[in-house]
């Protein structure tokens, strides 16, 4: 099955900074790459996804990049805010398959922005 | 358009007790997964249902059973609880294709003592 690993697990930062999360899969046939936030006992929220035909996406002050032959793939945030810090958690979709949008999870990263 | 219910939203048990948590969303998905997430760690996949009629085993399904009632519901059960079974559980739900993000209630936070 899928396997995805997420560095660093903690992150410190200065407010406006920029911070970068990576992530590793193991599945080639994956094809779509979401990336959550989860503030402190919240749920997790969608902030950004890609999908394997697009090498590179941008909302505002994120930025997801896709390296398909490599099977890696990174979260972007310029110019970070106090209200940044959280968790973010990769994921990746195992491609085709009868269950749905199937996700493998990677482990988190805490991001800490100090104002 | 609430999303993804969850009820209750915290509930404390004694070892051996039972309990179904109940998980309801309004966005029409054929999906719905169950996830437990542990102090610190990431989210486990207990079991999930493609669609309604259907559910499957995840990484970590021992202990606990599914019902997918109809499209919208999709319930977890722990027959006997236990310690190892503290945990905030997360329902999600998803469209049938797998470029769909999933979707989160609230979570439940469960303690069992």
């Amino acid at each position: 099955g899928e396997n995805v690993e997420q560095h660093p697990s903690t992150l410190s930062v200065q407010e406006g900074d920029s911070a970068v999360i990576k992530c590793t899969y193991s599945d080639s046939a994956s094809n779509y790459f979401p990336w959550y936030k989860q503030e402190l006992g919240k749920r997790p929220q969608l902030i950004i996804d890609i999908r394997s035909n697009v090498g590179e996406k941008k909302d505002q002050r994120i930025a997801v990049t896709l390296n398909k032959t490599a099977k890696h793939f990174s979260l972007h945030i310029t110019e970070t805010q106090p209200e940044d810090s959280a968790v973010y958690f990769c994921a990746a979709s195992m491609g085709n398959n009868n269950a749905g949008n199937m996700l493998t999870f990677g482990g988190g990263t805490r991001l800490m922005v100090k104002p | 358009n609430a999303g993804v219910t969850q009820t209750p939203k915290f509930q404390v048990l004694k070892t051996g007790q039972s309990m179904t948590l109940q998980c309801a969303q309004d966005m029409n998905h054929n999906s719905m997964y169950w996830y437990r997430q542990d102090p610190g760690m990431g989210l486990r996949l207990i079991y999930y249902s493609a669609s309604e009629g259907t559910t499957d085993k995840g990484e970590v399904p021992n202990g606990y059973n599914v019902s997918r009632l109809n499209k919208r519901e999709f319930s977890l059960r722990l027959e006997s609880a236990a310690p190892s079974q503290t945990s905030v559980y997360f329902c999600a739900s998803s469209a049938d294709r797998n470029d769909r993000p999933q979707h989160f209630g609230d979570g439940t936070r469960l303690s069992i003592l």
